[in-house]
This record gives C-alpha cells, sequence and structure tokens, in this order.
C-alpha cells in the first residue's frame, strides 16, 4: 500500500515549456487535489476531482489544467510555463463526503522551478 | 484579510517546555477543524482533528471556540521531535489551510 505517490520529484523548466504532474492513489479515493504550496502562503487549491471524470477549479486555478480520468490518477497540466509557477506542489486524496474527519492524505510533493 | 491565520513563528521552546498555538478563521459557517504537521520539505500529516469539547491525544490538546472563531494546539513536554511547522486547517467547503506556525525544540 503506497497511500498517494506523485511523479515527478523534482522538475526544472524553461518559461513556455509545458510538463504534466502524475499524481496516483491506491485507496480507492473519491477525491483528489491539487495543492501548491509557497513561502508564507500555507497550501493553495489549485483544482481538485470529486470523482472520476470530474474536476472543479479551486483557489488558484488559473494557467493549470486537470484531468481524472481513472479513479486513481489526477493528472496537473501546466501549458506554457511562468516563473510564478516555481512552487512545491502537494497532491492528495480523501474519503467520499466524509466532511467531519475528512483526512486528507498528501503525496510528497514535486519541486518545480521555472526559469 | 485571509481564511485562516496563524502566527508563523518560530516558537523557539527548550525541551520539557509547554508551548500554545492559537489559529483564527474568518468563516463562521465552518464545520470541521484539524491540525496538520509538516516537517521541513515534507507533505503534511494530519495531527489531530478538533472537536467542539476540545480532544487530548497524549501530550497535545486541541480546543475550539466558536464564539470568538479560533482553535489552539496545546503541546506538552515539547520532545525534540515535536520540531516542525504545524499547519491550522478549516473546512467550510473545502479544506483550507492557514500558512503554518514553526516551532523549534531546542536541547
Amino acid at each position: 500500500n503506497a497511500g498517494v505517490t506523485q511523479t515527478p520529484k523534482f522538475r526544472v523548466l524553461k518559461t513556455g515549456q509545458s510538463m504534466t504532474l502524475l499524481c496516483a492513489q491506491d485507496m480507492n479515493h473519491e477525491y483528489m487535489y491539487w495543492y501548491r504550496q509557497d513561502p508564507g502562503m500555507g497550501l493553495r487549491l489549485i483544482h481538485y476531482s470529486v470523482g472520476e471524470g470530474t474536476t472543479a477549479k479551486g483557489e488558484v486555478p488559473d494557467g493549470y489544467n486537470v484531468s481524472r480520468l481513472k479513479k486513481q490518477n489526477f493528472l496537473l497540466g501546466l501549458e506554457s510555463a511562468a516563473p510564478s509557477q516555481t512552487s512545491v506542489y502537494f497532491c492528495a486524496s480523501s474519503s467520499f463526503g466524509d466532511r467531519v474527519t475528512d483526512t486528507q492524505y498528501f503525496g510528497p510533493g514535486t519541486r518545480l522551478t521555472v526559469l | 484579510r485571509k481564511e485562516v491565520e496563524q502566527d508563523p513563528g518560530p516558537f523557539n521552546v527548550p525541551e520539557g517546555a509547554t508551548v500554545a498555538f492559537n489559529c483564527t478563521y474568518s468563516n463562521s459557517a465552518s464545520q470541521s477543524f484539524f491540525w496538520y504537521r509538516q516537517d521541513c520539505r515534507k507533505e503534511p500529516k494530519l495531527l489531530m482533528s478538533v472537536y467542539s469539547s476540545g480532544n487530548e491525544d497524549g501530550r497535545f490538546t486541541a480546543q475550539l471556540n466558536r464564539a470568538s472563531q479560533y482553535i489552539s494546539l496545546l503541546i506538552r513536554d515539547s520532545k525534540l521531535s515535536d520540531s516542525a511547522t504545524y499547519l491550522c486547517v478549516v473546512n467550510p467547503h473545502m479544506l483550507t489551510f492557514g500558512g503554518g506556525t514553526r516551532l523549534m525544540v531546542k536541547p
């Protein structure tokens, strides 16, 4: 049971390049999330998904796209990377509809630098 | 105003000390509350949920004050291994994270 995994762990991009971050979970969770974490800003929600085939915008969705073609995978895409997207990206998942506990399980993060 | 606000610290305390963090939230409709712990360059992990009546887990005690819209975390008998950043998390609809409070426990 690996929990939540993220690929890649590190990446350096040039401005304008594109890339896809992959998140995978083996806990059969319905909900999946992408966050970015910047110094002093806490975690900010980029996009989330409440089930296979569904996605929704979070707090800071501009410049990102997502897809959830399979329940266990949640992809985050940057079509044209900008230096402002330099950040640590965390994926998380949680079980369906449990607002009382809503424990989120996080992946180890992807450190992205855009030059 | 941020939805969830925390003193970023750092709080520097000696081993064995008691330390408390507060966190304020702006959305009075918030239904659930948590403390997460994040070690340096690692992912956040759930430390404990915060219940209306307050709850304790070993050396950790969490309290909720709905009237004043804040939650607190008390750590007794601090250990070196408690050094981390503690994230206050509030859920009015989606989890909203505070910026974190950094704790450094010194020998």
